[in-house]
This record gives structure tokens, sequence and C-alpha cells, in this order.
């Protein structure tokens, strides 16, 4: 059962504008979520995360916001630039001293100059 | 500044036959470190974490095994590998839990 769900595969968006990626989640107990950027053959790593404290958070071209009631989140960049290509992952904790991060199966943004 | 090192990059093997993946992690002290597994079409699966040496907690019963012999060394290990065992294995590290996971470069496995 995917517990956190991103689901578009894949979007493309055109340089200069805006790039949304999705994620929906399940579990109520998740509260503090985090998105990943990964490139082929490598690593994620880490980009912004949010709390479920709060409904937005800002670091620079990117914008995580999160609708609680919805069990929605989503991750805003403005603009795109054609270095974002890439593979984002949504993850999750579900709770304070939580060691286990869910991840969703990731959206592949494609920036097309 | 803090560093993780995953080897071998990629690796082919046999059905049947042993693995080990290494890991380790430099510029921190007493880390938090994490194994993971991305199957093809499928996001992160995490398969043992562990929060000190010789403490290993595993999250999926599966035919993978994990240790942990120093404070910044952690090996991923099979005594006979299934064809289900291809995949993307990731190490990572964490200072505290409920935080920023740090991922290495990843290891593909094929098994044939």
């Amino acid at each position: 059962d995917q517990q956190v769900k991103q689901n578009s595969p894949s979007l493309s968006v055109q340089e200069g504008r805006i790039s949304i990626l999705n994620c929906d989640y399940t579990n109520s107990m998740f509260d503090y979520f985090l998105w990943y950027k990964k490139y082929p053959a490598e690593g994620p790593t880490f980009l912004i995360s949010i709390s479920s404290i709060k409904d937005k958070n800002e670091d620079g071209r990117f914008t995580v916001f999160l609708n609680k009631s919805a069990k929605h989140l989503s991750l805003h960049i403005v603009p795109s630039q054609p270095g974002d290509s890439a593979v984002y992952f949504c993850a999750a904790y579900s709770g304070a001293g939580s060691y286990q991060l869910t991840f969703g199966k990731g959206t592949k943004l494609s920036v097309i100059p | 500044s803090q560093t993780i090192h995953q080897w071998p990059a990629t690796l082919v093997q046999p059905v049947g036959s042993p693995l080990s993946l290494e890991c380790t992690v430099e510029g921190t002290s007493n880390p938090n470190l994490y194994w993971y597994r991305q199957a093809a079409g499928r996001g992160l699966q995490l398969l043992f974490y562990s929060v000190g040496i010789g403490q290993i907690s595993s999250e999926v019963p599966q035919n993978l095994s994990a240790s942990r012999p120093q404070d910044r060394q952690f090996i991923l290990s099979s005594k006979k590998l299934l064809l289900s065992d291809s995949g993307f294995y990731l190490c990572a590290w964490g200072v505290y839990s409920y935080n920023e996971q740090f991922f290495g470069p990843g290891t593909r496995l094929t098994v044939l």
C-alpha cells in the first residue's frame, strides 16, 4: 500500500516558468515532509522540508506548501531552469523519534530550454 | 564537511552468489546509518537502519542482512543473491531521527 503517492510520473515545463510537483499521503501520522532531487546514477539530494505545524516553507526558488486537511503537499520551483531536470521524491516521517522515511515513487521533471 | 562513500558503483553478480556492499561516512561521529533500495519503477524502500555500532534494525524481511562493525561503516550483505535483489542500493546518514538524511552515490546491482 503506497502511503506517499506522486501520481504524475513525469512533468515537462518551459524554462522560466513555474514547476509544480504534487504529493499526496494517506497516513495521518505523517508530520514531517521532505523533498529530494535525484539525477540518474546518483543518490538523492535533500532540497527542502516542512513540518506539519507550518503550511509553507521557502528556500530560494523552492517553496513547499502543505495542506494537512487534504493530506497534500506540493513543491513549487520558480523560475524553472534546465538544471532542475531530475526526478523529485516526496518523503515523510511519522512522528518525532521516527527513523523511517517513507518515499513516493518520484516525478521526473524535464525543463525545456 | 561530511562525505559518504559507497562501493562498488556497479556490480553484476550471478544468482546464488554472495554480496557485500560497503558504506563509510566521514566528518561526523555516531551518525544514524541507513540502507535503502530502489527497484525499477518504485520509490526508495528502507531496508535497515542503525543508531550505533552493532545495532541494526530491519524494516523489511528479506534475503539481506546488515552490519555496523565501526562507528562510520555500514555493510549490506547476502549469502545467496536472488534475481529480485537487483536494484539501486543507497546508503544514507543522519544526525538525528526525524531529520534530513544524506545519501551516498549508490550501487547499481544486477543479479543475472
